[in-house]
């Protein structure tokens, strides 16, 4: 899951495996979120978003699940791959041109 | 198309001394962001520029000031650089602003370290 503070999150899978990020979001009235991959030393990248009056949404190989009874948002990773290492870090929708992010998780995939 | 380019990739300040931040998108679109990333934190908003011609504040926009010059090139400067803004710096670019999307573009980010 997410975490203000020093260190990440961390989650080691084995190549090939499914992969389970989670993220939790603070506001209740967010419509619009979005998970980002972030390589080392590289700006974030889209990866897949989602609004509030989804629960489920699929891209390759990722989808996305939303439930907002918790405000909890998950990506999911199918047959990770090495490629796939970085920081995910989800982001909300906060009010008019504020997205606000979460610090991330750590992905290492193992080969 | 290169996207969003950001200059310089790296840069060493001493406390005071001031700089610009560059910014551009190919992308023709309206809206550009400054972040600063922070170890272990998530990507906190500087400034915005929903569209050419004006600009407002975000999460954390002390000891910083913008310029969005047209619809190209999003600047960000420090006028008196101090330690607490050693950071990495995003320029993104999205092209609808408010909430109709957002999804953003994300430059290479500069490094910032202040001494």
């Amino acid at each position: 899951g997410e975490s203000v503070g020093l260190h990440l999150p961390t989650l080691s899978v084995q190549e090939g495996d499914n992969s389970i990020i989670n993220c939790a979001y603070s506001n209740s009235a967010s419509d619009y979120f979005i998970w980002y991959k972030q390589e080392s030393g590289k700006g974030p990248q889209f990866i897949i978003d989602i609004r509030s009056n989804m629960d489920k949404r699929q891209g390759q190989r990722v989808t996305v699940l939303l439930n907002k009874t918790v405000k909890h948002l998950s990506l999911q990773i199918a047959a990770t791959q090495p490629g796939d290492s970085a920081v995910y870090f989800c982001a909300e929708n906060i009010m008019y041109d504020d997205m606000r992010f979460g610090a991330g998780t750590r992905l290492t995939v193992k080969p | 198309n290169a996207g969003v380019t950001q200059t310089p990739k790296f840069q060493v300040l001493k406390t005071g001394q001031s700089m610009t931040l560059q910014c551009a998108q190919d992308m023709n679109h309206n809206s550009m962001y400054w972040y600063r990333q922070d170890p272990g934190m998530g990507l906190r908003l500087i400034y915005y520029s929903a569209s050419e011609g004006t600009t407002d504040k975000g999460e954390v926009p002390n000891g910083y000031n913008v310029s969005r010059l047209n619809k190209r090139e999003f600047s960000l400067r420090l006028e008196s650089a101090a330690p607490s803004q050693t950071s990495v710096y995003f320029c993104a670019s999205s092209e609808v602003s408010g909430r109709a999307t957002q999804t953003q573009y994300f430059g290479p980010g500069t490094r910032l370290l202040v001494l």
